[in-house]
C-alpha cells in the first residue's frame, strides 16, 4: 500500500493555457473523488468514480474542467483555458467499496495560474 | 448541501484531553458523520467515523448526541503532532465528503 500519489505536486501556468493532472488511487479502490481547495476553506468536492464511472459532478465543475478515469485505475483532472480563479490545491481521495469508507487523500497539486 | 458548524479555533496543553465540538442539526437518519484532520501542507486525513452510537479507534473518540444533531471528537491526550485543522463532515450517501471550515486546533507545550 503505497498511499495515493498526485503528478505533478506544483504547476504554474499562465492564463488560458490548458493544464492535466494525474492522480494514481490505492489500487483495487474503486472509488475516486477529486476536491478542490483554497487558502483558509476546507475542500469542497468536485468529481466521484465508482471504478471507471462518473457518477456524480459538482456544480462548481464548469464545461472547462473534465476528468476521466478509463480503466478504473489512474484519473487525470483536465482544466482547459485556466483563469486565475483557478489557482488552488487539487486534491485527489480514493476509498473501498462502500460509501461510508474512510478517503485516502493524495498529497494534492498545487496550481498556480498567473 | 448543509455543512456542520464548528468553532473557527481552539486551544490545548499538551497531554491534555480535547474535546472538539459539531453541530449537524439537519443531518438525516442515514447520514454518517466524519472526522478528518489537515496538517499544514498535507491532504486531510480520516479520523473517526460514526453513526449513531460511541465511536473509538487508536486516534480518537467519537461521541455522537442521542439525537444526533451534534458530536464531539475526544483526543485524549494531546500532543503538539496534534495541532491539524479539524473538520466534522456529513457524508452525502455517494460517499463525497462536505467539508466546512473546520476547528484550528493549537497545541501548546
Amino acid at each position: 500500500d503505497t498511499g495515493v500519489s498526485q503528478d505533478p505536486r506544483h504547476k504554474i501556468t499562465k492564463r488560458g493555457q490548458n493544464v492535466t493532472f494525474r492522480c494514481d488511487p490505492i489500487s483495487e479502490h474503486n472509488r475516486l473523488y477529486w476536491y478542490r481547495q483554497t487558502l483558509g476553506q476546507g475542500p469542497e468536492f468536485l468529481t466521484y468514480f465508482q471504478n471507471e464511472a462518473q457518477l456524480e459532478k459538482s456544480r462548481l465543475l464548469s464545461d472547462r474542467f473534465s476528468a476521466e478515469r478509463p480503466k478504473g485505475s489512474f484519473s487525470t483532472l483536465e482544466i482547459q483555458r485556466t483563469e486565475q480563479g483557478d489557482s488552488a490545491m487539487y486534491l485527489c481521495a480514493s476509498g473501498r467499496d462502500q460509501p461510508m469508507d474512510e478517503q485516502f487523500f493524495g498529497p494534492g497539486t498545487r496550481l498556480t495560474v498567473l | 448541501d448543509a455543512k456542520t458548524t464548528q468553532p473557527n479555533s481552539m486551544e490545548s496543553n499538551e497531554e491534555e484531553p480535547v474535546h472538539l465540538p459539531c453541530n449537524h442539526s439537519t443531518i438525516s437518519g442515514t447520514d454518517y458523520i466524519h472526522w478528518y484532520r489537515q496538517l499544514p501542507s498535507q491532504g486531510p486525513e480520516y479520523v473517526i467515523h460514526g453513526l449513531t452510537s460511541n465511536v473509538n479507534n487508536r486516534m480518537a473518540s467519537l461521541a455522537i448526541a442521542e439525537d444526533r444533531k451534534s458530536s464531539t471528537l475526544i483526543l485524549h491526550r494531546a500532543t503538539l503532532r496534534d495541532a491539524a485543522v479539524y473538520y466534522c463532515i456529513r457524508l452525502s450517501n455517494t460517499g463525497k465528503l462536505i467539508f466546512g471550515q473546520g476547528t484550528t486546533l493549537q497545541v501548546k507545550p
